[in-house]
C-alpha cells in the first residue's frame, strides 16, 4: 500500500527565505507526482506535475524535483512571500489513484 | 477559470438529514470522477471512483449505502450522504481527470459539511 509522508507538518519562515518542502513515498512504481496548494477551507490548486520519467519541473519561483528510485520529491520555493502561506500537499499517482500526504502548512512572516 | 464546479460549498444540517453534493465538469467530459474526504489536518482520502453509466467503485471501509454516488452524465457526478450524523462532518472534494494523459487532475473547491 502506497504511503506518502510530509515532514514537518508545519513550517514558519521570514519573508524572503528560500525553502524546501520534502515528500517521501513508499512505492516507487508511480505514474507521476504532483504538488498542490490548499488555502484554508478551499479546494486544491495544482502547482507542478512531474512525470515518472522526469527529474524536475519549474514554474516561476517554484521548482519540484523527483527521485523515484529513493521515493523522494522536494518542492523548492524561492524568495518566499506572505502570499505563499498555505498548506502544500504532495500526491503520487499510481494504479489510477492519487495518494496524498498530510501536507505541510507554511507560514511566511512579513 | 474553474473547470470543475462543486456545489454547495457549505452545508449545515441536522442529524438524520440526507445531503447531496454535485460535481460538474464545465468544459470537458469526464467518464470518471473521484470523491475525497478530508478531516482537519489530515490527508485527502479517496472515498470512491465515480464511473459514468456504471456503478461506483468504493474504497475499503467506505459504506456504499451511506455514501451514494450517481454519475448519470458525462459532466455530472453526485455524492449523497444519507442519514448524516455528526461523525460525517468533513470536507468533501471531487476531482476529474482531464482528457488526455499526463495532466493534473482538476479539483472542485470542496464542500464543508457540518452535521449538528
Amino acid at each position: 500500500k502506497q504511503e506518502v509522508t510530509q515532514i514537518p507538518a508545519a513550517l514558519s519562515v521570514p519573508e524572503g527565505e528560500n525553502l524546501v518542502l520534502n515528500c517521501s513515498f513508499t512505492d516507487s512504481a508511480i505514474y507521476n507526482l504532483q504538488w498542490f496548494r490548499q488555502d484554508p477551507g478551499k479546494g486544491l490548486t495544482s502547482l507542478l506535475l512531474i512525470q515518472s520519467s522526469q527529474r524536475e519541473q519549474t514554474s516561476g519561483r517554484l521548482n519540484a524535483s523527483l527521485d523515484k528510485s529513493s521515493g523522494r520529491s522536494t518542492l523548492y520555493i524561492a524568495a518566499s512571500q506572505p502570499g505563499d502561506s498555505a498548506t502544500y500537499l504532495c500526491a503520487v499517482y499510481a494504479n489510477s489513484k492519487l495518494t496524498f500526504g498530510k501536507g505541510i502548512t507554511l507560514s511566511v512572516r512579513p | 477559470g474553474a473547470v470543475v464546479s462543486q456545489h454547495p460549498s457549505w452545508v449545515i444540517c441536522k442529524s438524520g438529514t440526507s445531503v447531496k453534493i454535485e460535481c460538474r465538469s464545465l468544459d470537458f467530459q469526464a467518464t470518471t470522477m473521484f470523491w475525497y474526504r478530508q478531516f482537519p489536518k489530515q490527508s485527502l482520502m479517496l472515498m470512491a471512483t465515480s464511473n459514468e453509466g456504471s456503478k461506483a467503485t468504493y474504497e475499503q471501509g467506505v459504506e456504499k449505502d451511506k455514501f451514494l454516488i450517481n454519475h448519470a452524465s458525462l459532466t455530472l457526478s453526485t455524492l449523497t450522504v444519507t442519514s448524516a450524523h455528526p461523525e460525517d462532518s468533513s470536507f468533501y472534494i471531487c476531482s476529474a481527470p482531464p482528457t488526455g494523459g499526463n495532466q493534473p487532475q482538476h479539483f472542485g473547491d470542496g464542500t464543508r459539511l457540518s452535521i449538528l
